[in-house]
């Protein structure tokens, strides 16, 4: 079976710290990853996401996130969080790379708090 | 411009009754979704449609019925409405011919649905 993980439900960082909000994954074959971001009575926004090459990716608003095969991670990061940046976070994986009709598939999502 | 748009954004409605959601997106993409978000942010899939063909519709209750008139609109119909159909609902829309299965999903800002 498919699935993701957001081991914490909630991540608190001071403001100017580096986060780190985490996500593993359990499909088959080589997934399409994805983080998406949902601020209060808003829908998901999408943030970045992982296809292939650099294990690196960087996206909106300063996040980046590390790709790790062997570990079926994708951690979202960001060197200095600013308190505009509590949201909800949601990991999402797309294991059919091989069709356009897929689905994603969301993790639990991690409220993440930045305290000023 | 509203890039996807959900109509209405609040409704409170009694059990039994029947009501529907719309919603409409001017990004020119062919696949459109309605996902549902409970009460703990988790969301799940519920239909998608690419070109106005029913492509994904999980385990839902027959009394959700989606409608598709065209690419651009992808409305949800729901009858006899029960306590537990109260949820948020979101509609996401993306463009799959030509995405290579990696485009990301743009969402409306939900309909919260209250069911008493």
């Amino acid at each position: 079976a498919q699935s993701v993980a957001q081991p914490e439900d909630q991540v608190n960082v001071a403001e100017g710290n580096p986060l780190t909000v985490k996500c593993t994954y359990s499909v088959s074959g080589n997934p399409y990853l994805f983080w998406y971001v949902q601020y209060p009575n808003r829908g998901l926004q999408f943030l970045l996401k992982y296809i292939t090459g650099d294990n690196l990716v960087k996206g909106s608003y300063g996040f980046e996130a590390e790709f790790n095969k062997s570990q079926t991670s994708f951690h979202l990061k960001k060197p200095s969080a600013l308190v505009s940046d509590s949201a909800l976070y949601f990991c999402a994986v797309r294991p059919d790379r091989g069709s356009t009709l897929g689905r994603l598939y969301f993790g639990r999502g991690t409220q993440l708090t930045v305290w000023p | 411009d509203t890039a996807v748009s959900q109509t209405p954004k609040y409704l409170v409605t009694q059990m039994g009754n029947d009501k529907s959601i719309k919603c409409e997106q001017n990004l020119g993409h062919d696949t459109m979704y309605w996902y549902k978000q409970d009460s703990k942010k988790f969301l799940k899939i519920m239909f998608s449609y690419n070109n106005k063909e029913l492509i994904i519709n999980e385990t839902v209750p027959n009394r959700f019925s989606p409608k598709s008139p065209d690419k651009a609109h992808l409305n949800l119909h729901i009858n006899s409405l029960e306590l537990g159909d109260s949820a948020v609902y979101f509609c996401a829309s993306s463009q799959e011919q030509g995405g290579q299965g990696h485009s990301p999903l743009h969402f409306g800002n939900g309909t919260r649905l209250t069911v008493t």
